[in-house]
């Protein structure tokens, strides 16, 4: 099946700093990939949607100037949290599509824990 | 997009048949139900997926009354390794637009 692949798996960084995830599709072309976030034991929450090409849509109430995303080809967006602190510790998990299909499912990254010292 | 409800756990032990209902009174015409497994520190994967009446694939099987108001999750014979949290997702479009995840329902299977 597609994959999802993102990287870094875990990254601690200390607090005033910025950190990049990235998020690849391995074998299929992607135009939109979305990024999640997830505190402990809590559900997934949509923070925005990243389409190839043009600028992100994000979702109510999260910063777009702290959480940029660039979608620059049809394979890779990045996630960079900027002045990154310790409440933006949380796992950060991609997904994307395959194709064009009205119906089916989103391939989800093996997501990026961030720890905020 | 429709609101899920989901008991939010549930305890079995191995080799028993599991099923997790999730109700979702407002789905719409167009709405697909779709099904994740997330394991600690993972993405989600996807289970299955359906529209109406039973969808059973080598995983699970899925049961969806004629009035679509609700759908189970039947997992047959679980074993440890079926420990996760299990999203019911209820949207059209699936393949195109994020998905919004509800509570999900947090699965213990013990020995």
């Amino acid at each position: 099946g597609a994959v999802v692949s993102q990287h870094p798996s875990r990254v601690i960084c200390k607090s005033g700093t910025s950190v990049k995830i990235e998020c690849r599709s391995l074998d299929f072309q992607a135009t939109t990939m979305f990024w999640y976030r997830q505190f402990p034991k809590q559900s997934l929450m949509l923070m925005a949607t990243s389409n190839e090409g043009s600028k992100a849509t994000y979702e109510q109430g999260v910063e777009k100037d702290k959480f940029l995303i660039n979608h620059a080809s049809l394979t890779l967006s990045t996630l960079t949290v900027t002045s990154a602190h310790p409440e933006d510790s949380s796992f950060y998990i991609c997904s994307a599509r395959v194709g064009d299909r009205s119906t089916g499912e989103l391939f989800f990254g093996e997501g990026s824990r961030l720890t905020v010292l | 997009l429709a609101k899920t409800t989901q008991p939010i756990s549930m305890d079995s032990y191995e080799g028993q048949e599991v099923n997790i209902t999730c109700s979702h009174n407002n789905i719409a015409t167009n709405d697909y139900i779709t099904w994740y497994q997330q394991f600690p520190s993972q993405g989600p994967r996807f289970i299955i997926q359906g529209y109406k009446t039973k969808v059973t694939n080598e995983v699970a099987s899925l049961f969806i009354p004629a009035d679509r108001k609700s759908s189970t999750l039947s997992l047959p014979r679980v074993s440890l390794s079926d420990t996760a949290v299990y999203y019911c997702l209820v949207a059209a479009d699936t393949g195109r637009r994020a998905l919004t995840f509800g509570s999900g329902t947090r699965l213990q299977v013990q020995p």
